[in-house]
This record gives structure tokens, C-alpha cells and sequence, in this order.
């Protein structure tokens, strides 16, 4: 299988306690973007990667958030002093700028309780 | 800023034809997209449709787009079981950035 993987898959956590999550694009896709997903919502843009340049990150990324791409592959997302209304599943997607780069193919998430 | 919206529920006989709907306010997107979520599962290209364009048909299903109105739709032709799922309206601009999507539609099977 040769598509976005997500690690871990769900993540339990007490408030206060640091998390990080990791995403593996699609090993041809240069840029790769984090969204966050609540019960009953669509997905909401986080931040994305060109290569490992972090072009745009929406204000929902709050200073507790943070996000790499160090070599332009794999990326992580870290959220510091969780709270509860961190709680979500944390999607990750990637696609390949140039043609097609519209496209963003989605991974199977990580979801986060935070108790 | 952009606002997508949905109809949170639509139920169908199996056989028939589905038609979601999406509003959405801003007129400079580029890509309109419907993905298609299942019980945990990821999200699923299922098609997208250029602004440029009236509609795009992708053997069972036909994207119609209505600029003027901001109105974009998805038919789901001969429905069946497998297509039940959470579909979601989304928008993208011409940079291909972030998309933004809307709150989803349950499609729901009835036999």
C-alpha cells in the first residue's frame, strides 16, 4: 500500500500531557498538509508543507501547536499541554505540486481523547 | 470567510438515484471536490470538477456545477449499500493550498 500512513492511529492522553503525531506522505507527493476533523464536522486546514518549507498555517494552530517537515518527507505535528477540546481525529493529506497537485489524498487520521 | 454548507441528511431507496447538494459563497475557487467518508475510514477522492466547468460525469456519478447560483451537486446513479457514507462538499483555490470543506451529508440506504 502506497498511500498516506498515519501513526498512531488513536492516542489516549491526560490533560496536560505532550502528544505528537507522525504522517508519511505519498512517497512522490511534495507537499503535505495537517487537517482537524470534530464529531459531526468536515475536516479543518491546520498548515501545510512545500518540502519542508511551512508556507501557510490557519489561526484554529494555536502557539500549544506545532509542525515539521525537516526533510521533506515525513512530517509531525506536536501538541503541547493538552486539553480537552483537543480532542478530534488529526488528518493528514499530501499531493504532488505540478500536475495533478489539486488532488490531496488523505490518510486514515489519528484520533486523540484527551481525558 | 468561505462557507460551505450541506444538508446534514438524505436517505434513499436502493436503486435509485442520489443528488446531494452543497452552497458555498465564494466565487473564487478554483477545484470543487466530493469526498466520501466511511465508518472509520479516511477521506476518499471520489471527483472534482474545475470552476471552468459545467458538469463532469465519472460513470456512476455526474458533478453539476451552477456558478451563478454557487451551487454544486452530486448524483449518484443506480444507489447501492456500499454507498452509504458521510459526503462532503469541498473547495479549493487556484494556489492548491488548503481546502475547505463542508459539514457533510449521510447518505443512508434504504432497501
Amino acid at each position: 500500500d502506497t498511500g498516506v500512513s498515519q501513526d498512531p492511529r488513536h492516542k489516549i492522553t491526560k490533560r496536560g500531557q505532550n502528544v505528537t503525531f507522525r504522517c508519511d506522505p505519498i512517497s512522490e507527493h511534495n507537499r503535505l498538509y495537517w487537517y482537524r476533523q470534530t464529531l459531526g464536522q468536515g475536516p479543518e486546514f491546520l498548515t501545510y508543507f512545500q518540502n519542508e518549507a511551512q508556507l501557510e498555517k490557519s489561526r484554529l494552530l494555536s502557539d500549544r501547536f506545532s509542525a515539521e517537515r525537516p526533510k521533506g518527507s515525513f512530517s509531525t505535528l506536536e501538541i503541547q499541554r493538552t486539553e480537552q477540546g483537543d480532542s478530534a481525529m488529526y488528518l493528514c493529506a499530501s499531493s504532488f505540486k505540478g500536475q495533478g497537485d489539486y488532488e490531496q489524498y488523505f490518510g486514515p487520521g489519528t484520533r486523540l481523547t484527551v481525558t | 470567510g468561505e462557507d460551505v454548507e450541506q444538508s446534514l441528511f438524505l436517505s434513499v431507496r436502493e436503486g435509485d438515484s442520489s443528488v446531494i447538494n452543497c452552497t458555498y459563497t465564494d466565487s473564487s475557487s478554483t477545484y470543487l471536490y466530493w469526498y466520501k467518508q466511511e465508518p472509520g475510514a479516511g477521506l476518499q477522492l471520489l471527483t472534482y470538477i474545475f470552476s471552468n466547468m459545467d458538469m463532469k460525469q465519472d460513470q456512476r456519478l455526474t458533478v453539476l456545477l451552477n456558478k451563478k447560483d454557487k451551487h454544486l451537486s452530486l448524483r449518484i446513479a443506480d444507489t447501492q449499500t456500499g454507498d452509504s457514507a458521510i459526503y462532503f462538499c469541498a473547495l479549493g483555490g487556484s494556489s492548491a493550498s488548503k481546502i475547505i470543506f463542508g459539514s457533510g451529508t449521510r447518505l443512508s440506504i434504504r432497501p
